[in-house]
């Protein structure tokens, strides 16, 4: 299994532009989450996915669209770039009654 | 809300234990997490402990849980300077679809 991957891994933006952050998992997961990383705090919720067609906002949504049409793959649309929006993306996917949540690698964006 | 809180830095010799700790204000949280976080990387779940245990034991590991202060802890026996890191705590209830993180801590071991 590779697990829970993401591409890219860097990408840099200049303001306005929109793009998508791909993740994808292969253990047949049904919750799938997005979390945002920036310096000196934890992760904070962005979206996140019960099953396929089933999508529900987290704590720092705006900015950000998803769907689900699959179990498989979960995208993260930023619809017109930010810099607010530079930060390190994670996706993370698990069973409902599983206990453990495995992230992907990450994506590192830079908004200028 | 959901609350995780965590001291932001701590520095150990190596050789010598190294206790990480934290709080939530969750009373519903069902499972807690530690996660390592090394520079540029992801993050590694290094170990879990569900609501019903006060403690767990893997390896250098231990995770002791107080539900009553809702204070969570993870001692590194004999820390090695491949454990500096920043370290997670995360917590997630009943009927919740993601975790809750703290801010992290980052941990230095000195030579």
């Amino acid at each position: 299994n590779a697990g829970v991957t993401q591409t890219p891994k860097f990408q840099v933006l200049k303001t306005g532009q929109s793009m998508t952050l791909q993740c994808a998992q292969d253990m047949n997961h049904e919750y799938m989450s997005w979390y945002r990383q920036d310096p000196g705090m934890g992760l904070r919720l962005i979206h996140y996915s019960v099953g396929a067609g089933i999508t529900d906002q987290g704590e720092v949504p705006n900015g950000y669209n998803v769907s689900r049409s699959t179990t498989e793959d979960f995208p993260l649309r930023l619809l017109s770039a930010a810099p607010s929006q530079t930060s390190v993306y994670f996706c993370a996917s698990r069973t409902p009654q599983g206990d453990e949540q495995f992230f992907g690698p990450g994506t590192r964006l830079t908004v200028l | 809300g959901e609350d995780v809180e965590q001291s932001l830095f701590l520095s150990v010799r190596e050789g010598d234990s190294s206790v990480i700790n934290c709080t939530y204000t969750d009373s519903s949280s069902t499972y807690l997490y530690w996660y390592k976080q090394e520079p540029g990387a992801g993050l590694q779940l290094l170990t879990y402990i569900f609501s019903n245990m006060d403690m767990k034991q893997d390896q250098r590991l231990t995770v002791l849980l107080n539900k009553k202060d809702k204070h969570l802890s993870l001692r590194i026996a004999d820390t090695q300077t491949g454990d500096s890191a920043i370290y997670f705590c995360a917590e997630t209830g009943a009927g919740r679809r993601a975790l809750t993180f703290g801010s992290g801590t980052r941990l230095q071991v000195q030579p």
